[in-house]
């Protein structure tokens, strides 16, 4: 089955470390994205990659980091510089066509917390 | 600067009435509208869109009607279900320029249908 796959679903890990996500996605799309949901909010944007080896800030960069090597994966790294890292991250990716005009389809989600 | 916005955070409706959800939004470049289902500890799941030139949508169950003029758009469900009963999530997305394919997400309205 066509999807994305998110891991690990529960992340812990003490405070200063940095810690990878991982996303893969066999949809052939050629967008990914990651977003952040803390309880009572939207999703908001960290990082987005139209293609490989390009990606873009998105609204909350700050303390995060991407790399886009390969069309299906799209790590995430928080890192130590992140001031409030515990949260729910999600990837999603989409197809690059329409003017940007294409539903995001998203994995399951990693919950990341700090000790 | 909330780019777009859903001022319901719940809404509780009988099964087999229908459910409205409602989004306003204040940026005029976003010609592309999404609605996300989302059950807890899972990733959102797309449920139908619009564009810009249309003022409705309709998938089953679902449809979606927007209001240019008044930049807002709604959700009806009809008849609601209490396997709808979820949080849902509208988006937003400009296509073309540095915007292209970047959602942006409202705060969620969580759904309840009573049996």
């Amino acid at each position: 089955d066509g999807g994305i796959t998110q891991s690990p679903k529960y992340l812990f890990r003490k405070e200063g470390q940095n810690v990878t996500l991982s996303c893969e996605q066999n949809l052939n799309h050629d967008a990914m994205y990651w977003y952040r949901q803390d309880p009572g909010q939207g999703l908001r944007l960290i990082y987005y990659s139209q293609i490989v080896n390009d990606f873009q800030k998105g609204d909350i960069a700050e303390g995060y980091s991407v790399s886009r090597e390969k069309k299906e994966s799209f790590p995430l790294t928080v890192t130590s510089a992140q001031k409030n890292p515990t949260a729910f991250y999600l990837c999603a990716s989409s197809f690059r066509r329409g003017g940007g005009n294409q539903p995001q389809h998203f994995g399951d989600g990693t919950r990341l917390s700090i000790l | 600067d909330q780019q777009v916005k859903q001022n319901s955070p719940s809404l509780s409706v009988q099964e087999g009435r229908i459910s409205i959800l409602n989004c306003d939004y204040t940026n005029s470049m976003f010609d592309y509208f999404l609605w996300y289902k989302k059950y807890p500890a899972e990733g959102p799941t797309f449920l139908i869109s619009i564009s810009s030139i249309k003022d409705k949508n309709e998938d089953g169950r679902f449809t979606v009607f927007l209001n240019k003029s008044a930049k807002h758009l709604s959700l009806h469900i009809v008849p609601s279900q209490p396997g709808d009963s979820a949080v849902y999530f509208c988006a937003a997305s400009a296509s073309g320029g540095t915007s292209y394919g970047k959602l942006t997400f409202g705060q969620g309205t969580i759904l309840t249908v009573h049996p």
